[in-house]
Formats: structure tokens, sequence, C-alpha cells
């Protein structure tokens, strides 16, 4: 299967608002309600910030939000902050394998 | 709190055994996925397979005549086992614990081991 499409960087200014996109097909994001997000500091692991495409585990601040269309996700950071410059990555169910994209790295300016 | 620990070697000689063992604490192995998820230095996230406890495995299908994953619940360990390894599978691999529908989603992650692949 092929990694999903991210854009390779995004930025905003603090408090605004950003929109990271993931791109697959009717095999993977559009054919199930399965995608999840990840944010990633350098050197360090993974962070789940949504997973079922828009839900939040606890402690995950409701500045970050999740949806879908078609075979497009997207993670939206509303109020932007200097700490979530960072890289994030969307992965979905794609049948029976998992499949990520290839992240995209998010600068605060 | 759960926890996961990656334990293996480093450094992995071309053509041989990559073998990486993750272990759980603080929470059961059961009722669960387990993951193993890798990153090549500079690159980004490739999913390996899950195995649940009970066993059952999914592999990612560019790896899967190469890769094993076994459960030992007696233990709360789950190990992965990569035969064959070449330059390209040099990453720091992750061991994860995934939930829900599809296992798109891991929750508790191992802080990583490097593994290099090299003579």
């Amino acid at each position: 299967q092929s990694a999903l499409t991210q854009p390779r960087s995004v930025s905003g200014s603090p408090g605004q608002s950003v929109i990271i996109s993931c791109t697959g097909t009717s095999s993977d994001v559009g054919g199930y309600n399965y995608v999840s997000w990840y944010q990633q500091y350098p050197g360090k692991a993974p962070k789940l910030m949504i997973y079922d495409v828009s839900k939040r585990p606890s402690g995950v601040p409701d500045r970050f939000s999740g949806s879908k269309s078609g075979n497009t996700a997207s993670l939206t950071i509303s109020g932007l902050q200097a700490e979530d410059e960072a890289d994030y990555y969307c992965c979905s169910y794609a049948g029976r394998p998992v499949v990520f994209g290839g992240g995209t790295k998010l600068t605060v300016l | 709190q759960v926890q996961l620990q990656e334990s293996g070697p480093g450094l992995v000689k071309p053509s041989e055994t990559l073998s990486l063992t993750c272990t759980v604490s603080g929470g059961s192995i059961s009722n669960y996925y387990w993951s193993w998820i890798r990153q090549p230095p500079g690159k980004g996230l490739e999913w390996i397979g899950h195995i649940y406890y009970n066993g059952n495995t999914n592999y990612n299908p560019s790896l899967k005549s190469r890769v094993s994953i076994s459960v030992d619940t007696s233990k709360n360990q789950f190990s992965l086992n990569l035969s064959s390894v070449t330059a390209a599978d040099t990453a720091v691999y992750f061991c994860a614990r995934g939930f829900g529908g599809g296992v798109a989603a891991n929750d508790y992650w191992g802080q990583g081991t490097l593994v290099t692949v090299s003579s």
C-alpha cells in the first residue's frame, strides 16, 4: 500500500488556525473511519492526538480537532501555540494493514 | 500508567536477523493489540505490523516475507524478528499499544531504540 499524502510543511502565527491534510484513497482514508493523528517532537516517540477521525484521547487540548471528507482527512489546530511546533503524522486502517502519511512539519512563526 | 520498553541489539550485521523485545509494565498485555513501528533517520513513520494478545498478527505487505511478531503473555512481552536485514532497515524501532477498530490508534509508546545495520 502507498503512504498517505501530507503537505511537507505548514506554518502559522500564534493564535491562528492551521489545517493539515492527509489524502488517501477509497481503500484507506475514504473506506474507513479509522484515521488517527500523531504529534512528534525531535528525538521523541509520537503522541496520539486524534483517533477514529475526530476523537480526542484524554489530556489532548480541544484546540486539536479532526475531520474527514471523502478520501481526505484533516487535522485542525486552532489557537496556535509555540509548543505546537512539531511533526504531525496521519495514519489510517487500510483493510488489514495500517498506513502512515509522510509527515508534516508545523512551524509556528 | 502503562509503560513500554524496547530492548535488543543496537547493531546488526547485513543479512542477519534483527530481534527486539518490548516489555509492557503497569498494565496487562491482554485485550489489546501490540504494534511495531519504525522510523529511518530523518524520515517518516512506517508501520511494521501488530499482534493481538491471542497471537493473531497483521504485517506490512512490503515486509511480510521477512517479519515475525510474537507475544508472551506470561512475561507481558512481545517481540519482533526481521530477517535478512540491509542498511535500509536502519531505523528507530518503536513498540506501541494499539486499540480500536483498524488498530490505527496507538496510545502508549516505548521511547524507541535505534538499530543500525552495518558490518
